[in-house]
């Protein structure tokens, strides 16, 4: 069984640039979720995909955007990449019909934005 | 709002002594509660959790948690640490009644084990 895989694993961008980072779920699961760990911080989460569509939203702005393909992998895409956006970015998969839907996490993409 | 405060941001202790990971939670509806480790320069790996029934959790690598719903806490225990177990703990917590399996996270413990 392949556990959740994340690209790329570092990342660094200048700011106003765009970025999208890529993750693959654990076999069998059909929902992902993105967070945002800044350094010294706990995860926060950014939003959740549930059958290509989006199924919650947490406090960031538009300019972040995420798709799920058919396959239950996904990607996170910033635009107009600001300073603070430097993180690590979390993906974890989960199927969302399990009580407590246990949350599997990847290893993360470092991003640096300068 | 749900909110979660893990009290002590450093927890250094020796190898082979007990340690208790302090949470506390904020909510006015039936909570799951979570507690995950994060090794350096890894994601995030799911020790134990609380979803209904008995108040002590047990989990992986001999950690433990006991559920308070009158102090609305969810303190993590081990009897006997190892060097193995230095990491950042996270708790954790979502709504039940959510369509979006939503974590909420608090900003983590370092438990650094000395020799």
């Amino acid at each position: 069984e392949t556990g959740v895989t994340q690209s790329p694993t570092h990342l660094i961008k200048t700011r106003g640039q765009q970025v999208t980072l890529r993750c693959s779920s654990q076999s069998g699961h059909n929902t992902v979720s993105w967070y945002q760990q800044a350094l010294g911080q706990g995860p926060q989460f950014i939003f959740q995909y549930y059958r290509e569509e989006e199924n919650g939203r947490g406090n960031f702005p538009p300019r972040f955007s995420g798709l799920q393909f058919p396959n239950y992998s996904s990607e996170l895409n910033v635009n107009a990449l600001e300073l603070d956006d430097s993180a690590l970015y979390l993906c974890a998969s989960s199927i969302l019909s399990d009580p407590g839907n246990e949350q599997f996490f990847g290893p993360g993409t470092r991003l640096t934005v300068l | 709002a749900q909110s979660v405060t893990q009290l002590d941001s450093q927890v250094p202790v020796f190898e082979e002594a007990p340690v208790e990971l302090r949470c506390n939670y904020s909510s006015s509806v039936s909570v799951y509660l979570f507690w995950y480790v994060q090794y350096p320069n890894q994601g995030l790996q799911l020790l134990l959790k609380y979803l209904s029934g008995s108040t002590l959790v047990k989990g992986i690598n001999g950690f433990e948690a006991e559920f308070n719903k009158s102090q609305t806490s969810f303190h993590l225990r081990k009897p006997s640490v190892h060097i193995s177990d230095t990491a950042e703990y996270f708790c954790a917590v979502s709504d039940p009644y959510s369509s979006a399996s939503k974590i909420i996270f608090g900003s983590g413990t370092r438990l650094s084990i000395r020799p």
